[in-house]
């Protein structure tokens, strides 16, 4: 157990639907990030929050958001959901000392269903 | 373009014998290395990892070694154990681009008993 908590674990919606998956990170971590693992794709980051604010972003779409509270939980919102959009996703953290070189530890993902 | 790649996607071992794992980099300015393991339906789960000034790094079974003039790093399993079975990747990161994680794209390894 990493200590990364994700709900719901499944998630069965259809096309144009909007859904949003919930992560917690490990005590004491501040920095959260998410990660889409397609079977083409492979893991592909997503968007990273540190202590509440944006830090970093991948190939993420324009109708994907994310963000971070102050409890540290964080949101990933998909709307406007597509078929391609059914994936494997998964969020991590670490504690983010500012130092680098950090390890990532992830939760157990969402699985997204677009029928 | 795949700045990590993993170009075996599956391995198969004898249990007890040595399992070794490629990974290539593309990127030199990677400087943090790390290898995860994964079970269907679970998290990657991280195993090990080597920060680019270290050229080995070792942890009981796992030892992880680093080739940057190759960019190439290896995972090696020994003695290797069918719970060993599992897809691995390695997956590196930037210091300066917020730790994202860049991963290869898995090699299944299978420990047979």
């Amino acid at each position: 157990d990493s200590g990364v908590t994700q709900t719901p674990k499944h998630l069965i919606t259809a096309t144009g639907q909007r859904v949003t998956l919930r992560c917690s990170p490990r005590s004491g971590d501040l920095s959260v990030y998410w990660y889409q693992q397609s079977l083409d794709q492979g893991l592909q980051f997503l968007i990273q929050y540190y202590n509440g604010e944006e830090r970093a972003k991948g190939n993420i779409l324009e109708r994907f958001s994310a963000q971070q509270f102050p409890d540290l939980h964080s949101e990933l919102n998909l709307s406007s959901l597509e078929l391609g959009d059914s994936a494997l996703y998964f969020c991590a953290s670490s504690v983010a000392t500012g130092g680098g070189q950090e390890t990532q530890y992830f939760g157990p993902g969402t699985r997204l269903l677009v029928l | 373009d795949q700045q990590v790649k993993q170009n075996s996607p599956s391995l198969s071992v004898q249990e007890g014998r040595i399992s070794i794992l490629n990974c290539d980099y593309t990127n030199s300015m990677f400087d943090y290395f790390l290898w995860y393991k994964k079970y269907p339906a679970e998290g990657p789960t991280f195993l090990i990892s080597i920060s680019s000034i270290k050229d080995k790094n070792e942890d009981g079974r796992f030892t992880v070694f680093l080739n940057k003039s190759a960019k190439h790093l290896s995972l090696h399993i020994v003695p290797s154990q069918p719970g060993d079975s599992a897809v691995y990747f390695c997956a590196a990161s930037l210091n300066n681009a917020g730790n994202m994680l860049t991963f290869g794209g898995g090699t299944r390894l299978m420990v047979k008993p």
